[in-house]
């Protein structure tokens, strides 16, 4: 089957750093997308990860190592702002190539 | 560029009826995908579209359905309502295929 794993809850502090980790077993990988959601409101695209390694965009960076079926998402210097949902999601290769959502890890930032 | 746009954005409806959303994607992007998120089950996918043919589709009673138009703009219909159908539904684009998918705002539905 397919099944992708995240924390349910986590809770840190402001200005502090948070991982948020992402475990994946698919049928075949075409990427791995990390999404922010808002209560109340639809996700926001943060970043795509498709060959091993760290992206950096601010703040923010995600993690992949396909061999292990593994992605984090890290937040750096986290502001009140960031308590949200977020979500992990992986495409599948071939003629699966629609998009298999994680339950989500929502993130509280305490002050 | 607008981005996604849905409507209505909320609408309460009795069980047994039906009802129709509509989504506008992002101009130029030819994939739609539909997705029901309630909180205890996240967000599930319902099916995609891509220039008028449904490419994928998810594991949902033959209630739930949709279709495209020739404008990239979609609809999907849900009948005979039940309870359980109450939640947020969310639409997204993406220009082709495997893309970064850009979601509306969505409709939150309510089903009494």
């Amino acid at each position: 089957g397919q099944n992708i794993d995240q924390p349910t809850e986590m809770t840190a502090t402001e200005g502090a750093i948070v991982q948020i980790n992402c475990t994946y077993q698919t049928s075949g990988f075409n990427g791995l997308f990390w999404y922010q959601q808002h209560a109340g409101e639809a996700p926001t695209f943060l970043s795509y990860n498709v060959l091993d390694g760290l992206e950096e965009k601010g703040r923010f960076s995600s993690f992949l190592s396909r061999s292990k079926g593994y992605s984090y998402l890290l937040l750096k210097e986290l502001q009140m702002k960031d308590s949200a949902s977020y979500l992990c999601a992986v495409i599948g290769a071939g003629n699966n190539r629609k998009l298999i959502w994680g339950l989500g890890t929502s993130l509280a930032v305490n002050p | 560029k607008a981005g996604v746009t849905q409507t209505p954005r909320y609408l309460i409806k009795t069980r047994g009826q039906q009802v129709t959303l509509s989504c506008s994607p992002i101009s130029g992007h030819r994939s739609v995908s539909w997705y029901q998120q309630t909180p205890g089950q996240g967000l599930q996918f319902l099916f995609e579209y891509f220039s008028e043919t449904q490419r994928n589709k998810g594991n949902f009673p033959g209630r739930f359905s949709g279709r495209q138009f020739s404008n990239s703009r979609s609809e999907m219909n849900v009948s005979t309502l039940e309870l359980g159908d109450s939640a947020l539904y969310l639409c997204a684009s993406s220009p082709g295929d495997a893309d970064t998918q850009y979601f509306g705002p969505g409709t939150r539905l309510t089903v009494l």
